[in-house]
């Protein structure tokens, strides 16, 4: 199946600071990436949808201006989340639509193995 | 309001026992997925459901999609502390739209 890496997969800042991750697809291109965010033993929670060449779609309540988000290319898109503060900590994981494997005619969405990030 | 209702939200049973995990929309969907995540990584695919009433069997694992397709479930026969995990549900509008994601279901598998 297709893959999808995420980068770094943890990182600890300061508060006030600001944190970039990144979402690659490494072996097929992904004009649409999604970003979610999760916190302990919850569900995802969808934070916008990258569109890659176009501004990305942001979820209600989601602040564009804190979480800015990046579609640079077809394997690629960043989420940076800035003046963080410690209410931003959570696990932040990103997905890329691909043709399935098993339906041929049915895109599966492949997700990354996240990013904890921890502001202190 | 939650488009996906995933129940139960936690569930913890013997090795050996059987369990159904439900996952219960008012919406249609045209194709809902399962997952299943472990801690600190990101959720892997476990099936896709796309027409109404297909069954799908993956070992231990049956999965159910409604003849309406606004309705899954997940049954475990036998279950293993292996099998201990976030199991999640989602369903998609269109075919590359975006996910809505059920609340999750807490699977703990007591040896």
């Amino acid at each position: 199946g297709a893959v999808v890496s995420q980068h770094p997969s943890w990182v600890i800042c300061k508060s006030g600071t600001s944190v970039k991750i990144e979402c690659r697809s490494l072996d097929f291109q992904a004009t649409t990436m999604f970003w979610y965010r999760q916190f302990p033993k919850q569900s995802l929670m969808l934070m916008a949808t990258s569109n890659e060449g176009s501004k990305a779609t942001y979820e209600q309540g989601v602040e564009k201006d804190k979480f800015l988000i990046n579609h640079a290319s077809l394997t690629l898109s960043t989420l940076t989340v800035t003046s963080a503060h410690p209410e931003d900590s959570s696990f932040y994981i990103c997905s890329a639509p691909a043709w399935g494997s098993a339906h041929r005619a049915l895109y599966e969405q492949y997700f990354g193995p996240g990013t904890r990030l921890t502001v202190t | 309001t939650q488009l996906l209702e995933q129940s139960p939200q936690f569930l913890s049973i013997q090795e050996g026992e059987n369990l159904t995990v439900y996952c219960n929309s008012s919406s249609v969907f045209s194709s809902l997925q399962w997952y299943r995540q472990e801690p600190g990584e990101g959720p892997v695919l476990l099936v896709t459901v796309v027409t109404g009433g297909e069954v799908k069997k993956l070992k231990r694992l049956t999965f159910q999609f409604g003849d309406a397709r606004k309705d899954s479930s997940l049954h475990i026969t036998a279950a293993q502390p292996g099998d201990t995990g976030l199991y999640l549900c989602a369903g998609r509008r269109t075919n590359a739209g975006k996910s809505t994601f059920g609340d999750g279901t807490t699977l703990t598998v007591k040896p």
